[in-house]
Formats: structure tokens, sequence, C-alpha cells
């Protein structure tokens, strides 16, 4: 069965702390993965995407890494801010099949002051 | 460039009665999709339009939802009745084709609340 599993669940963390988010997918095969930031009361809005190839992409204090290896990807965020609290869902797109995604549960940030 | 406009933002009904939903995609995009996501868990496909026809609706609940993309531009949701576990916020996205690497834009939700 695809699925994509993230941990935690939920997370609390200082502003100006780091912190990791993970995300694992057993989805097959394999054509890229994407972490979405959903705000509360928006729709998910796309951070990063890796291809197969691709093993690191940043986008400002967002780092997101892959490993195709042992299906494992990780986002990373730098010295947070109070607007990065939101939900960070990891989805996975399935090659040869349209553009159908398995979404994770996602990771709920708050950052406090 | 304007997102994905959806409508309304809210609507609070009760069982057993009807709603619909309207959403325009982004300008140009062939490939309109439409999301359930339950509070705290991702979103579920319900269906997915190329144009005017349906790509997948296997996860759509056909005997009380329905969606339609009559013109290939705009489209509609509707459930009809609805039931409690129909709560949830309803996303529209759209995409350029249906190609996986095509980025989903994400409209801002229905968030319906069935009493």
């Amino acid at each position: 069965k695809n699925q994509v599993e993230q941990s935690p669940q939920s997370l609390i963390i200082l502003e100006g702390k780091n912190c990791t988010l993970q995300c694992n997918y057993t989805v097959s095969p394999f054509s890229n993965l994407r972490w979405y930031k959903q705000d509360t009361g928006r729709g998910p809005v796309s951070l990063t995407i890796m291809t197969f190839s691709e093993n690191t992409k940043s986008n400002g204090r967002y780092t997101a890494t892959l490993d195709a290896d042992t299906k494992q990807s990780s986002l990373h965020i730098t010295a947070s801010q109070l607007s990065d609290s939101a939900s960070y869902i990891c989805v996975v797109s399935k090659n040869n099949a349209g553009n159908m995604l398995t979404f994770g549960g996602g990771t709920r940030l708050m950052v406090k002051p | 460039e304007a997102g994905v406009a959806q409508s309304p933002r809210y609507k609070i009904i009760e069982k057993r009665q009807s709603v619909a939903f309207w959403c325009n995609p982004i300008s140009g995009h062939a490939t309109l999709y439409w999301y359930q996501q339950i509070l705290g868990q991702g979103p579920k496909l319900l269906i997915q339009f190329q144009n005017n026809g349906v790509v997948d609706d296997s996860q759509l609940p056909k005997d009380r939802f329905s969606a339609e993309r009559l013109k290939g531009v705009d489209s509609t949701l509707k459930i009809q009745p609805a039931k409690l576990e129909d709560s949830a916020v309803y996303l529209c996205a759209s995409s350029w084709t249906r190609g996986a690497h095509n980025e989903q834009f994400f409209g801002p939700g229905t968030r319906l609340t069935v009493l």
C-alpha cells in the first residue's frame, strides 16, 4: 500500500530555534517528493520538490533532504520565525500515475515567542 | 497571477441538506482536483478532471457526491444529502497538466460544518 508517514505529529519550539520534520514513504514507483506548508485556513503551498536524483534542496530557511534508498525525507527549518507556525505536509508523487499525490498526515508546528 | 478561487469559504448546514462548492482554477490549467481534508489529516483526492473529462473519481462517494466541469474551466462539487462525517475542508487545486512534475496549486478551501 502506498503510504506517507510523518513525525512528529506536532511540535512546539521557541522562536529562533531550529527544527527537523521527518517523512517516510512507501510510494512506488517514485517520481518526486514535495514539502507543502499549510497555514491555518489556507490551502497548501509548495516549499520544495525533489526528484530521485536530488538529495537536498533549499528554499530560504527551509532545507529538504531525500534519501531515495531508505525512502526518507526531512525538512529542516533554520532560525524559526512566528510565521513558520503551520502544518507541514510531505507529499509523494507516483511515477506513471498522472499527477496523483499521496499525502502525509502533516506535522503541526507552533513557534512561540 | 490570480490563484485558485473557491467559494464559499465557510458553510454550515444540517444533515440531510444539500450544499455546493465552486472552484475557478488558475487560467490555462487543464487539470483540476477536488480534495477532502478532515481536521488533522492530509487531503484525500475525491475527483480529478482533465479539461471537462473525469480522470479519476475512484474515491468519490458517488451516492451523495457529484462534481462537474462542463466547460473545462470552473467546477462545482455537490453533496446531497450531507452527513455528519462530511464535515471537512474541501480543497480545489489545479495544475498545468497531468504530468507528475506539474505543481498543484491549491485554493483556500471551503470549510463545511454539518450539524
